[in-house]
């Protein structure tokens, strides 16, 4: 399996911008989370989602933040309008199954998107 | 709310001295993880603990779930250039299994 997968790697945009981040997940992980990481705050989870169904977005900063998961094989995370201080990498892991319990597996994270709004 | 606790934040050591990262919880945790992050890189999972009083090793890495299940260390002996990285914890909570992180904590190797 080649992992989750996210593009683009890097994305420099203009504030007021729209932008949307995308990610596929591994095949058979029925659980998506959608992080963002800066020094100030660390790790921040924004939304997740089970078997495609949003279940908690108590994350997302705002309205301007939004996030979708039309198939169990891709989601997007989309921000309009961008703001300077959404500037951060974002990242998207996947998991099998609840991660307590039997589940060794822990969450498998992308490689990131570096955002960064001028 | 609950919070996980990580100290230190930054620790300087000479190549081939140890290294432990410690995480406290406000709370008992159902269990806790521990990835690491290299330099630019995402988080990898490292090991997952359950059980209270655990004790997990891989190689050079010894991990610790503490018998309350609120506090858990990672004890790296000897360390080598390829530890270097930020060590997170990050316990999961019972009431919607939620991951709670920790701030982590980054090696740096002394040149």
């Amino acid at each position: 399996d080649a992992g989750v997968i996210q593009s683009p790697r890097h994305e420099v945009t203009e504030m007021g911008q729209e932008v949307t981040l995308r990610c596929k997940p591994i095949s058979g992980h029925d659980y998506l989370f959608w992080y963002r990481q800066t020094m100030m705050r660390g790790l921040e989870l924004l939304i997740y989602f089970n078997n495609n169904v949003p279940i908690d977005d108590s994350g997302m900063p705002e309205d301007r933040f939004s996030a979708k998961m039309p198939n169990a094989s891709f989601s997007t995370l989309k921000i309009q309008p961008s703001e300077p201080r959404d500037s951060a990498v974002y990242f998207c892991a996947s998991s099998l199954g609840l991660v307590g319990g039997a589940s060794t597996y822990g969450y498998t994270f992308g490689s990131g998107t570096r955002l960064t709004v001028v | 709310g609950q919070q996980v606790m990580q100290i230190p934040q930054y620790q300087h050591v000479q190549e081939g001295e140890d290294f432990t990262t410690y995480c406290n919880s406000s709370t008992t945790l159902s269990n806790i993880q521990w990835y690491k992050q290299r330099p630019g890189g995402h988080p990898v999972f490292l090991i997952q603990l359950v059980k209270s009083g655990e004790v997990k090793k891989q190689k050079r890495l010894t991990f610790q779930f503490g018998e309350a299940k609120k506090n858990s260390s990672l004890h790296i002996t000897a360390t080598q250039t390829t530890d270097v990285g930020t060590y997170f914890c990050a316990g999961l909570r019972r009431s919607n299994y939620q991951l709670i992180w920790g701030a982590g904590t980054k090696l740096i190797i002394k040149p």
